[in-house]
């Protein structure tokens, strides 16, 4: 499987932006990259996914490096709320498999 | 709300035991995965069913095995439990089985052996 690279931890304040940064060097052509997390003692919540070009829903922003081998998760404005891990995973876009989590980033808003 | 059900919430149970979770899929979802997790293995792919079919594996022990019924609603059966089955087990679906569409998280079984 293609492997991501996050950085263990990240803080910022509340109502303040946050970037989320993931590496994936070895992304293949067919791998969508997809975004979840997971709040204390909850199942992983589904954030956002893309292929090649940006994508923006009410949740973040994914932003997607020409060569596909970054890509970065934005918050626009972070509450308490949003304090979890987040993982961002490839996945095959025609694949049968499911998703691998990596340790992802535990990411602490400041109040 | 993921539109995703388990149950039970919790389970209790020895070693040696047989126990069986249970997952109802989004409406309209087709494929059904399962998930553990453990505070040594992280989360971790079990298996995945596509209307009705198996369509993958990942690391499934023997001891463990799953159906998807013609309702779509799916069951993990777990079998001669150890200790360290203990984990939280999570069931997912999705609209179709690939990248192309996000997967939605059910609330979990914590399943406890002792």
């Amino acid at each position: 499987d293609a492997k991501t690279t996050q950085p263990n931890s990240m803080e910022s304040n509340e109502e303040e932006p946050v970037h989320l940064p993931c590496n994936h060097s070895t992304i293949s052509g067919t791998d969508y990259i997809h975004w979840y997390r997971q709040l204390p003692s909850q199942g992983p919540e589904y954030v956002i996914h893309g292929l090649t070009s940006n994508v923006n829903n009410r949740m973040a922003s994914l932003a997607i490096a020409e060569d596909r081998k970054s890509s970065t998760l934005i918050l626009h404005r972070a509450t308490l709320r949003d304090a979890a891990v987040y993982y961002c995973i490839l996945y095959s876009g025609g694949g049968a498999d499911g998703l691998t989590f990596g340790k992802g980033t535990h990411l602490i808003i400041q109040p | 709300d993921s539109g995703v059900t388990q149950t039970p919430k919790h389970l209790i149970t020895a070693t040696g035991q047989r126990v069986t979770l249970r997952c109802s899929p989004r409406s309209g979802d087709l494929s059904v995965y399962w998930y553990q997790q453990s505070l040594d293995q992280g989360l971790q792919f079990l298996i995945q069913y596509y209307n009705g079919e198996e369509r993958a594996k990942g690391n499934i022990l023997e001891r463990f095995s799953a159906q998807q019924f013609p309702d779509l609603h799916s069951e993990l059966n777990l079998s001669s439990l150890e200790l360290g089955d203990s984990a939280l087990y999570f069931c997912a679906s999705s609209a179709t089985g690939t990248g192309t569409y996000e997967q939605y998280f059910g609330p979990g079984t914590r399943l406890t052996v002792t």
